[in-house]
């Protein structure tokens, strides 16, 4: 099935941990998304994507790396420098052209240990 | 001010109760909108499209002001299954989209 697949559903980081989340998606979409949502907010958005090997800086960048490889990767790397970690991490991915929709992938859940 | 703004919330209705949510954006040059549904601690899901002549899904309508820069959703015979928080996305020229931060809706039996 085509959808968008993040992993792990859970993820706990120690302090000073680096830890990447995963996004893959096989819809063939051009542009990938990080948000971040703290419990009771909106979505944040961390890093995007337009093409491979090319992203820009969201809102909340800081303490943050991403890589862009392959056009159906997206991954995310919260580094130590980050930290306020413990958040619900959603990846979405979508066309590039007017009136595209978001998709996402189901989360991960990141706390801090 | 805040890019995209909604109702704060959260509305408790009764079951078949008709509810309305209003988001309001500040970016003129907005393109295009969109109404996502989230449970809790899952993903959004596209609820739908917003189009400018306003369009209807079902028991769910959704409405565009352009001029008002005004968006809105209307859901008709609340359903148990309707309670979830509703964000309000206007995506800017350049696939910038921006999110509201979500009106909760609690139906009650």
């Amino acid at each position: 099935d085509g959808g968008i697949t993040q992993s792990p559903k859970y993820l706990f980081r120690k302090e000073g941990q680096n830890v990447t989340l995963s996004c893959e998606q096989n819809l063939n979409h051009d542009a990938m998304y990080w948000y971040r949502q703290d419990p009771g907010q909106g979505l944040r958005l961390i890093y995007y994507s337009q093409i491979v090997n090319d992203f820009q800086k969201g809102d909340i960048a800081e303490g943050y790396s991403v890589s862009r490889e392959k056009k159906e990767s997206f991954p995310l790397t919260v580094t130590s420098a980050q930290k306020n970690p413990t958040a619900f991490y959603l990846c979405a991915s979508g066309g590039t052209a007017t009136n595209e929709k978001l998709f996402f992938g189901s989360g991960t859940q990141l706390s801090v240990l | 001010r805040k890019e995209v703004e909604q109702d704060p919330g959260p509305f408790n209705v009764p079951e078949g109760a008709t509810v309305a949510f209003n988001c309001t954006y500040s970016n003129s040059a907005s393109q295009s909108f969109f109404w996502y549904r989230q449970d809790c601690r899952k993903e959004p899901k596209l609820l739908m499209s917003v189009y400018s002549s306003g369009n209807e899904d079902g028991r769910f309508t959704a409405q565009l002001n352009r001029a008002s820069q005004y968006i809105s959703l209307l859901i008709r015979d609340s359903k148990l299954s309707d309670s979830a928080t509703y964000l309000c996305v206007v995506n800017d020229y350049g696939q910038n989209f921006v999110f509201g931060p979500g009106t909760r809706l609690s139906v009650l039996p």
